[in-house]
């Protein structure tokens, strides 16, 4: 069975220093990896996807992450966090073969200090 | 382009009354609808998806149902309320055969 582990539930950093949300997967099949924003109560943001090509993708807000096969992990980075940036990050994974069904990490929060 | 409009933003009520969050795509057609809920600290749980019109799939048995009466409506009920019942709840949509998801603003529900 698939699933997505986000290793840390929350992530203090100051601003203007840089950050990386960590998400691994597990699956036996090819797969679509996603990276998901939620501000305080809102709906999801999509924020970068990686479905084939290179493995480094560049997504909104300065943000890219990177798709590591090996080790099967997609982490998030951003070299210089801002104080917007402060919200709930989710990682997403969606088998290759599946028409509709997206697994889901438990979110990350990233806390930016003044 | 294409919106996705879910509503209302919240809602208060009590125990054992019924539930209706209504959900509508606009600017597609024969989209993937999903519903999911999120309670506090925790991922987001799949509750229902639908690929078509009168297809409803649950994903967890519970209290919930969902219905699609029309190719980009999608409703999310209850019969009665329970206090577990208590979220936040998503509406979604995807292409089919499309690989991300979009997302409604959410319906903060407290059942009191």
């Amino acid at each position: 069975a698939q699933s997505v582990t986000q290793l840390d539930s929350q992530v203090p950093v100051f601003e203007e220093a840089p950050v990386e949300l960590r998400c691994n997967y597990s699956s036996s099949v090819s797969v679509y990896l996603f990276w998901y924003v939620q501000y305080p109560n809102q709906g999801l943001q999509l924020l970068l996807k990686y479905l084939s090509g290179s493995t480094l993708v560049k997504g909104i807000n300065g943000f890219e992450a990177e798709f590591n096969k090996s080790q099967t992990s997609f982490h998030l980075r951003k070299p210089s966090v801002h104080i917007s940036d402060t919200a709930e990050y989710f990682c997403a994974v969606r088998r290759g073969d599946s028409n509709y069904q997206l697994i889901w990490g438990a979110g990350t929060k990233l806390i930016i200090k003044p | 382009s294409q919106t996705i409009h879910q509503w209302p933003a919240t809602l208060v009520q009590p125990v054992g009354s019924p539930l209706s969050l209504e959900c509508t795509v606009e600017g597609t057609s024969n989209p993937n609808l999903y519903w999911y809920r999120q309670a506090a600290g925790r991922g987001l749980q799949l509750l229902f998806y639908s690929v078509g019109i009168g297809q409803i799939s649950s994903e967890v048995p519970q209290n919930l149902s969902a219905s699609r009466p029309q190719d980009r409506q999608f409703i999310l009920s209850s019969k009665k309320l329970l206090l577990s019942d208590s979220g936040f709840y998503l509406c979604a949509w995807s292409r089919s055969g499309n690989t991300e998801a979009f997302f409604g603003q959410g319906t903060r529900l407290t059942v009191v």
